[in-house]
């Protein structure tokens, strides 16, 4: 069936390090693929998203670019702050429902 | 566009007792989610509905469970004879029908406690 599989966290960062959260997924054909952020006391966010092959979403400096290669679609920022701290979530679009890796923990020190 | 709403946002209740929870979607989003979310895992999904219509359900939505959507526009998720294991977050989100792959907008979730 269709998973996603992330990396465990939590991932800890000093202020204006470089960022990367992986993100693999199992699925029949090709989904479109999310990042959603979680900041504390808040819901779920989106965050990004690319629906085929080879695109790349971005917003707020992340950016992940969609792999059909390896099955990849993994987060990255060039400099994280310290309100970047929060939960990611990757997600792949199935049949009109949304399937959610655990999530990984972000946090970045100042 | 206010977002998605949930009420309450907060519950605690005693085993055996039935909750009901509620979700107001963005104005004219016609498909409605709910999801729940247990600590430290991804959000899992529960139920869809297009308008009025129940279109799926997961196999996470036991007999307990009933889930309506009354005129296509809010929605309840009421959960029968609570046990330990159904706390949890519920989640619900909505989305426009746009032919293509639709974004889901969440809302801010009921954290469900039962004792």
């Amino acid at each position: 069936g269709n998973s996603v599989t992330q990396m465990e966290g939590p991932v800890t960062l000093s202020e204006e390090a470089f960022l990367t959260i992986n993100c693999t997924y199992t699925a029949t054909g090709y989904p479109s693929l999310f990042w959603y952020v979680q900041y504390p006391g808040e819901g779920l966010q989106l965050l990004l998203k690319a629906t085929k092959a080879d695109d790349k979403g971005s917003n707020k400096g992340f950016e992940a670019t969609y792999r059909k290669e390896t099955t990849s679609f993994h987060l990255e920022k060039g400099s994280v702050q310290v309100s970047d701290s929060a939960v990611y979530f990757c997600a792949l679009y199935s049949s009109y429902k949304l399937i959610f890796g655990s999530g990984t923990r972000l946090l970045v020190r100042p | 566009d206010t977002g998605v709403s949930q009420n309450p946002r907060h519950k605690i209740t005693k085993r055996g007792q039935n909750v009901t929870f509620r979700c107001d979607p963005i104005s004219e989003h016609n498909r409605l989610y709910w999801y729940r979310q247990t600590l430290g895992q991804g959000p899992e999904f529960l139920t869809y509905f297009q308008n009025e219509a129940q279109l799926e359900k997961s196999r996470l939505l036991s007999d307990r469970f009933s889930a309506e959507r009354p005129k296509g526009s809010f929605s309840t998720l009421e959960i029968q004879r609570t046990e330990q294991g159904d706390s949890a977050m519920y989640l619900c989100a909505s989305s426009p029908q746009t032919g293509g792959v639709d974004t889901q907008y969440f809302g801010p979730g009921t954290r469900l406690t039962v004792l």
